[in-house]
């Protein structure tokens, strides 16, 4: 069974402080890694993508991927109460002869207190 | 209307209703999906259709019935639902032909099944 964890939280941040977020996968082939954003009551909105190992910085957000250990992780710079949100980590992985599928974990649930 | 847009917004049904979900999206997109968000639980992907070819069923039960009668539309049909199938349905799009991470989601369908 193809998993991808996360700490359901919640996690709560200070305002300008630095939220982290992890997630780990259990498919060692797996290519692409994902995080979404949901805000209460809403669809999911696609944040950043990384596809290979190392940092990618979009903004006040870096995604990190080390997959050695099957880790990614999401880093919000200079938190704000908008960033109030549950993050979703998903991961593309390939089934056998299927063009693949995107596996979600449950997310986190990040809390930005003013 | 950009986007994609899902239609009813809410519904509540009973176990011997028949009732139809429907999607659209004005992205020029190649590929679309149903998922089902219930509380505590990852996103499940239930069907995927690429270029209007169903390519993924994930052991959905037959009492949900995808229809995609062209690349811009898509419909789940429902009937003889349980207490269980509440959940809120999440229709995306997505560009290529193959399962990506880069879906684009619509606002979702909340059901609820009495």
């Amino acid at each position: 069974q193809k998993e991808v964890e996360q700490n359901s939280g919640p996690l709560s941040v200070p305002e300008g402080a630095i939220a982290s977020l992890n997630c780990t996968y259990s498919d060692r082939g797996s290519q692409s890694f994902f995080w979404y954003r949901q805000y209460s009551g809403k669809s999911p909105e696609l944040i950043m993508s990384i596809y290979s190992n190392g940092d990618k910085e979009d903004g006040r957000f870096t995604a990190q991927l080390n997959k050695a250990s099957q880790y990614v992780s999401l880093l919000i710079r200079d938190s704000q109460p908008s960033d109030s949100a549950t993050y979703l980590c998903a991961v593309n992985i390939r089934d056998g002869g299927s063009q693949g599928n995107l596996i979600f974990g449950k997310g986190t649930k990040l809390s930005v207190k003013p | 209307e950009t986007g994609v847009t899902q239609t009813p917004r809410h519904l509540v049904m009973g176990m011997t209703n028949k009732k139809s979900l429907k999607c659209e999206q004005h992205l020029g997109h190649n590929a679309m999906y149903w998922y089902k968000q219930s509380a505590k639980k990852p996103l499940e992907l239930m069907f995927v259709y690429s270029l209007e070819e169903r390519v993924e069923n994930n052991s959905v039960p037959s009492r949900f019935s995808p229809e995609c009668p062209n690349s811009s539309h898509l419909f789940l049909h429902l009937h003889t639902l349980q207490p269980e199938d509440s959940a809120l349905y999440l229709c995306a799009s997505s560009q290529g032909t193959g399962v990506t991470g880069e879906l684009f989601f619509g606002e979702g369908s909340r059901l609820t099944v009495l």
